[in-house]
């Protein structure tokens, strides 16, 4: 059974990294689409980004200036990194594996909440 | 980029009665649609993708239709196990969400 497991810091101050890891087990990663996803605190679901096993990634528009995915294949992890955070930042983050064209996100992880407060 | 519009926004419904969400896209596009459960302080959970075909899992009470711009969630006799909120997702973008709650 394929599982997804986000870790990383939870509290964040405004300006600093975000950094996530989603750890793959059950599954090789060299296969389908990796995605992060966030929610904000009563909101709906925004993409943020995916990678590829090759490496190839691509992020959301709004965000792309900031964010970061990548992977490392010998650790079947893959990780988000988002620059100078600020409050609204403040989401969980859900790792999940898409399918080829992201027309759907099939395994989620269970999500970690980072909260960015001065 | 494709934007999503879900309604109702909230639809009030009791146990035993028929489910009936939206999802309006402002692209048309064929049938690469997916629709998510949402149940407080969980993950997601995809029900239907490729618009009507069910998810490993998915009771089949859960159907799903449409193609190009216009598609629909169908829940035929709620469990109260589905009162939730409900997404549909079409590549990169997600709608608002619909929620299911008890009348």
């Amino acid at each position: 059974q394929v599982h997804l497991q986000e870790s990383g810091p939870g509290l964040l101050k405004p300006s600093e990294t975000l950094s996530l890891t989603c750890s793959v087990s059950g599954d090789s990663i060299s296969t389908f689409y990796w995605s992060w996803i966030r929610q904000a605190p009563g909101g709906g679901l925004e993409w943020i980004g995916y990678v590829y096993f090759s490496g190839s990634s691509n992020s959301n528009p709004s965000l792309q200036s900031r964010v970061t995915v990548s992977v490392d294949t010998s650790k079947n992890q893959f990780s988000l990194k988002m620059t100078s955070v600020t409050a609204a930042d403040t989401a969980v983050y859900f790792c999940a594996r898409g399918a080829p064209g992201l027309y759907y996100f099939d395994i989620w992880g269970r999500g970690t909440l980072v909260t960015v407060s001065s | 980029e494709t934007m999503l519009t879900q309604s109702p926004v909230t639809l009030s419904l009791s146990p035993g009665e028929r489910a009936s969400l939206s999802c309006t896209a402002s692209l048309s596009f064929s049938t690469n649609l997916a629709w998510y459960q949402q149940k407080p302080g969980q993950a997601p959970r995809l029900l239907i993708y490729d618009a009507s075909k069910r998810a490993a899992g998915t009771p089949v009470r859960f159907s799903g239709s449409g193609s190009g711009s216009h598609f629909t969630l169908t829940i035929s006799s709620l469990e109260p196990e589905d009162f939730a909120v409900y997404y549909c997702q079409q590549r990169k973008t997600f709608g608002p969400g619909t929620k299911v709650e008890f009348k």
